[in-house]
């Protein structure tokens, strides 16, 4: 079965500073893809970054950086110079690849960028 | 294209009557996902559609619940009987079965309160 754990409720940052949520999974797929998404107050599902569990380098896009440590089971994702728009939830998520039809999500992170 | 689009965004109901949410797909979109999101938690899978045919449905869908996709293009969750416990987001989703990996997108959602 496959199971995704964020162990952080609520994280907070100042502005401009770095953040890194953390993500662990776990899953009997070899071919699976880990994604974060970003929901903010308004309810839609933002996507930001996606990892292949058969990638070599880690994906950035932008600010976000995954940081993913396939032995360890972890894919956190890192933002880099904090906006007042990244406050948020943040939610890890898995899906095998390429062929899987549903999404397994964590519970979730709510970041707060302080000024 | 404007997405993925839901409605309605917000329904309040009491306990014992039925509602009915509408989700519209990206146009070219053969593949449709309802998800269920109580407070606190991510996403959870409850059903999918490849065009008409529903292919898969989770354990979370009781039998109070039906979702229809009649012409493989909008759908509609039907919840019969509203509990308390039904009070949840409910996010839908579409994607091209061929397409490329990214492109799963979420609607904006429809937020149930049962009172």
């Amino acid at each position: 079965a496959q199971k995704i754990t964020q162990t952080q409720p609520g994280m907070f940052v100042q502005e401009k500073e770095a953040v890194t949520l953390d993500c662990t999974y776990d899953t009997s797929d070899q071919s699976y893809g880990l994604f974060w998404y970003k929901q903010p107050s308004s309810g839609e599902m933002i996507f930001l970054i996606y990892q292949g569990s058969y990638d070599e380098q880690n994906a950035t896009e932008g600010r976000y950086s995954l940081n993913f440590q396939k032995a360890r089971k972890s894919a956190n994702l890192v933002i880099s110079a904090s906006q007042l728009g990244d406050s948020a939830m943040y939610f890890c998520a898995m899906r095998e690849v390429p062929t899987g039809n549903q999404f397994y999500f964590g519970t979730g992170t709510s970041l707060t960028v302080i000024p | 294209d404007t997405g993925v689009s839901q409605n309605p965004r917000h329904k309040i109901t009491k306990r014992g009557q039925n509602v009915t949410f509408r989700c519209d797909p990206i146009s070219e979109h053969n593949r449709l996902y309802w998800y269920r999101q109580t407070l606190g938690q991510g996403p959870e899978f409850l059903t999918y559609f490849q065009n008409e045919a529903q292919l898969e449905k989770s354990r979370l869908l009781s039998d109070r619940f039906s979702a229809e996709r009649p012409k493989g293009s909008f759908s509609t969750l039907e919840i019969q009987r509203t509990e308390q416990g039904d009070s949840a987001m409910y996010l839908c989703a579409s994607s091209w079965e061929a397409g490329p990996l990214l492109g799963y997108t979420f609607g904006s959602g429809t937020r149930l309160t049962v009172v």
